[in-house]
């Protein structure tokens, strides 16, 4: 079985411009939940969905979004980007809304200039 | 609010036990987690504790837990090279959460 797959692995935007990011959980898994990882800090939480539901925001700005599709699949977007969103984003998915047992995929390695 | 902390580097000879500490700050917290992160890579989720557990063992892998000195360990027996990675402890918070330490850097000597 696939675990959890993120797009694109690795990506390189300018300063003010989009990006999204897309996530594929595990089959059966419903819950998705975004974290963010800048370089040498644990990750920290952005966004956790349920079907297709907003269930949990972390402390990020209205810049960052995300929505959930009815395959349980999830993309997040940040708009108006800046040198310090470049960082490893990680998608985790669960069976529960509870989202209190992870697994995370491989991550989308966004580098801001 | 919510914080977790743990030491920033542990080297330790291969063969020998490595114990990697962590403290947090939630008391309410349900699951305690450790998860390892190689180099370029996800995280891996490796074992976890519920909060009414003073331990848990699985294999190479000791985790204890003092709920009163809000205190978790990690204990790898027999430590080999493999075992070189990024160690975080995490503990499940309110609003569907988890909060993540800044990780230990674990280097095998041979």
């Amino acid at each position: 079985d696939a675990g959890v797959t993120q797009s694109p692995t690795h990506l390189i935007k300018t300063r003010g411009q989009h990006v999204t990011l897309r996530c594929s959980p595990i089959s059966g898994h419903k819950s998705v939940s975004w974290y963010q990882q800048v370089l040498g800090q644990g990750p920290q939480f952005i966004f956790q969905y349920y079907e297709k539901e907003e269930r949990g925001r972390g402390n990020f700005p209205d810049r960052f979004s995300a929505r959930q599709f009815p395959n349980y699949s999830s993309e997040l977007n940040v708009n108006a980007l800046l040198l310090g969103d470049s960082a490893l984003y990680l998608c985790a998915s669960s069976l529960a809304g509870g989202a209190n047992v992870l697994t995370f995929g491989a991550g989308s390695r966004l580098t801001v200039l | 609010g919510e914080d977790v902390e743990q030491s920033l580097f542990l080297s330790v000879r291969e063969g020998d036990s490595s114990v990697i500490n962590c403290t947090y700050t939630d008391s309410s917290s349900t699951y305690l987690y450790w998860y390892k992160q190689e180099p370029g890579a996800g995280l891996q989720l490796l074992t976890y504790i519920f909060s009414n557990m003073d331990m848990k063992q699985d294999q190479r892998l000791t985790v204890l837990l003092n709920k009163k000195d809000k205190h978790l360990s990690l204990r790898i027996a027999d430590t080999q090279t493999g075992d070189s990675a990024i160690y975080f402890c995490a503990v499940y918070s309110s609003a569907s959460k988890i909060i993540f330490g800044s990780g230990t850097r674990l280097s095998i000597r041979p």
